[in-house]
């Protein structure tokens, strides 16, 4: 079983929709959670941290968070096609380096 | 905010070489980290790069190989030795510590080329 898992899409939404990003992880001890934004040839960019259940909003991305299920996932409302990318879903597990899932692709049409 | 960067952004190497990626980041931080990502592929942690003292490696990578350097808190090299075709990936550093938190931001990577 992968350490952190995401589908790989590509999810597709029309502008304007909401798009619904999901991760889960294996390990429980897992303390802190990142969601980067990579478009192709760039490198991986932060998009939100989230250390505690619930939900954090920072303008049109909310990141949620579920320990008891070991999930996390990621809603972007009013999607643009200028956020058509792969969203990376990062793990820390308490040793400070991250381990990232494979990675969703989003394509927002317009 | 503080800016990472990295030497060379790509190169194009012959097999049995050997490459050093330069990483600096423009203020002082706890945590450096060297990652790879293959071609479609996530980003894989190499090792983490200890400040004074030798590299903590993970599963999979060896010092011989990828040797790491790091000495001071700005600045760290990685070392990708007798290169293969299979070593052809974008090499990511990262810092942590930029802004008081976990949270880690990454150079804009090295796109390597082995033939």
């Amino acid at each position: 079983q992968k350490e952190v898992e995401q589908n790989s899409g590509p999810l597709s939404v029309p502008e304007g929709a909401i798009a619904s990003l999901n991760c889960t992880y294996s390990d429980r001890v897992s303390q802190s959670f990142f969601w980067y934004r990579q478009y192709s040839g760039k490198s991986p960019e932060l998009i939100m941290s989230i250390y505690s259940n619930g939900d954090k909003e920072d303008g049109r991305f909310t990141a949620q968070l579920n320990k008891a299920s070991q999930y996390v996932s990621l809603l972007i409302r009013d999607s643009q096609p200028s956020d058509s990318a792969t969203y990376l879903c990062a793990v820390d597990t308490g040793r400070r380096a991250l381990t990232f899932g494979s990675g969703t692709r989003l394509q927002v049409q317009p | 905010s503080a800016v990472i960067s990295q030497k060379p952004s790509r190169d194009i190497c012959q097999r049995g070489t050997s490459l050093t990626i330069q990483c600096q980041v423009d203020s002082q931080v706890t945590m450096m980290f060297w990652y790879r990502q293959q071609p479609g592929q996530s980003l894989t942690l190499i090792a983490t790069a200890n400040q004074g003292s030798e590299a903590t490696y993970e599963s999979g990578f060896v010092i011989d190989k990828f040797p790491i350097s790091r000495p001071n808190l700005t600045f760290s090299t990685l070392t990708v030795s007798n290169m293969s075709p299979e070593d052809s990936s974008i090499y990511l550093c990262s810092a942590q510590g930029l802004d008081g938190s976990e949270t880690q931001y990454f150079g804009p990577g090295t796109r390597l080329l082995v033939l």
